[in-house]
């Protein structure tokens, strides 16, 4: 198994609540991810990262801020959380080699009360 | 806009019953094609990766086909083991430094005893 862990495994919330999601990887890739995955729509980009301090937008980021200050962490936060961003969280990591699969974490669920 | 489409949605099998899943796709440039698994409550589990047509990847009773078009993954006699949710994904060459996946919802896979 990739060496991918998340933090938390599961939370509940409440909402306009700022909530951190760590994801930790032992494995030196370049490349992390953060996904949220929702029955209907499959796994959908929030945020990427190709560096230390080097980040961009995906497909949903809305509410969502990330940061990267060393190459093994990425931080997912929502600044105030609603109800649509209850879901399942995924990390996912790549680029140690010249391939380009991505390999996923355990993944956080996170409920917004 | 890249897209991908899976089908069916539920496949249910009796443990020894061959059949294939199917992933079509369009994306302006395909750089490769993924397949996934994922087991309830679990991280998709990489399996494959394919990069062009008329290539074919297998891994015990799994092997994946890819055509300009579509892929499929084959099931050789499945056991109640493979049940799980497969998933596809796509990587456009003009993905640049994201490498951007994007991902099909789909095929629940029940094999029977």
């Amino acid at each position: 198994d990739a060496g991918i862990t998340q933090s938390p495994r599961h939370k509940v919330t409440e909402t306009g609540t700022p909530v951190t999601l760590r994801c930790h990887q032992t494995e030196n890739h370049r490349y992390m991810y953060w996904y949220r995955q929702d029955p209907g729509h499959g796994l959908r980009l929030i945020h990427y990262s190709y560096g230390v301090k080097d980040t961009d937008k995906g497909e949903v980021s809305d509410g969502y801020s990330v940061s990267r200050s060393k190459t093994e962490d990425f931080l997912l936060t929502l600044e105030s959380a609603t109800s649509s961003q209850t879901s399942v969280y995924f990390c996912a990591i790549s680029g140690v080699r010249d391939t380009y699969e991505q390999y996923f974490g355990p993944g956080t669920r996170l409920t917004v009360t | 806009e890249d897209q991908v489409t899976q089908s069916p949605e539920a496949l249910r099998l009796q443990e020894g019953e061959s059949s294939s899943l199917n992933c079509s796709y369009t994306v302006s440039g395909l750089r490769g094609l993924f397949w996934y698994r994922q087991d309830p409550g679990k991280g998709p589990e990489f399996l494959f990766t394919l990069y062009s047509a008329g290539e074919e990847k297998e891994k015990e009773r799994l092997k994946a086909t890819l055509t300009k078009k579509e892929s499929f993954l084959h099931i050789t006699a499945p056991k109640p083991e493979d049940s799980a949710t497969y998933l596809c994904a796509v990587q456009a060459r003009t993905s640049g430094s994201a490498r951007q996946l994007t991902f099909g919802s789909g095929t629940q896979l029940t094999v029977l005893p």
